[in-house]
């Protein structure tokens, strides 16, 4: 079971598209991580949201964690083909991250 | 320096047989964490190792079990493989357990279980 549901489980879109997947949890955590991971590899750590309301941007990408630290958000602007993957949340809880199912992104060219 | 290594990359075993995964830390880290992730979820979490011994635990049968050897490396030991089992198993390692050690990851091992 997992404790964070993500939304949409898959999406499809041609480049240059903008965006938007979601995260919401049923408890709080200390902080949040999205990571991308592509086939045959491991989840690859993308951003870490701490604080309520924080916003962070990391290029076309841009996370927001909900003011009470219980959902966030991946906005991916200009969608490129090597965006492609499988991007999944996890919220951290002391020594363990407890991730939502993914949502899988394809950006067509 | 190196990432995190895994081995062997897939295998294949037949229910009731036993299982040994092998991970090898990225270079400086103390702290092991291995994850199970079945087809379309994300990784669930199994235990973790910090300085050689179980430092967590989820919610997985005691006939998943682990070690962590002194130059930090690891394996994870499942018995009386099940059909469910067939999964990509992850090990994550870090510089420490805390909340605030990034945990960086392997490429896994996928299990087949016949």
């Amino acid at each position: 079971t997992q404790l964070l549901e993500q939304s949409p489980q898959f999406l499809s879109i041609q480049e240059g598209e903008n965006l938007t997947v979601y995260c919401n949890s049923s408890s709080v955590f200390s902080s949040l991580q999205w990571y991308r991971q592509e086939p045959g590899e491991g989840p690859v750590l993308l951003v870490t949201v701490v604080t309520g309301g924080e916003v962070k941007k990391l290029k076309r990408l841009t996370f927001q964690f909900g003011d009470a630290r219980k959902d966030s958000s991946l906005h991916i602007t200009a969608a490129q083909t090597g965006d492609t993957g499988l991007y999944l949340c996890a919220g951290v809880d002391d020594y363990k991250l407890s991730f939502g199912a993914g949502t899988t992104v394809t950006v067509r060219a | 320096e190196t990432g995190v290594t895994q081995s062997p990359t897939h295998l294949i075993k037949t229910r009731g047989q036993q299982v040994t995964l092998r991970c090898s830390s990225q270079s400086g880290h103390n702290t092991v964490s291995w994850y199970q992730q079945a087809l379309g979820q994300g990784p669930q979490f199994i235990f973790q190792y910090y300085r050689e011994e179980e430092n967590g635990r989820g919610n997985f049968p005691p006939r998943f079990s682990g070690l962590q050897f002194p130059n930090y490396s690891s394996e994870l030991n499942v018995n009386a493989l099940e059909l469910d089992d067939s999964a990509l198993y992850l090990c994550a390692s870090s510089l420490g357990g805390a909340s605030t050690d990034t945990q960086y990851f392997g490429p896994g091992t996928r299990l087949t279980v016949l």
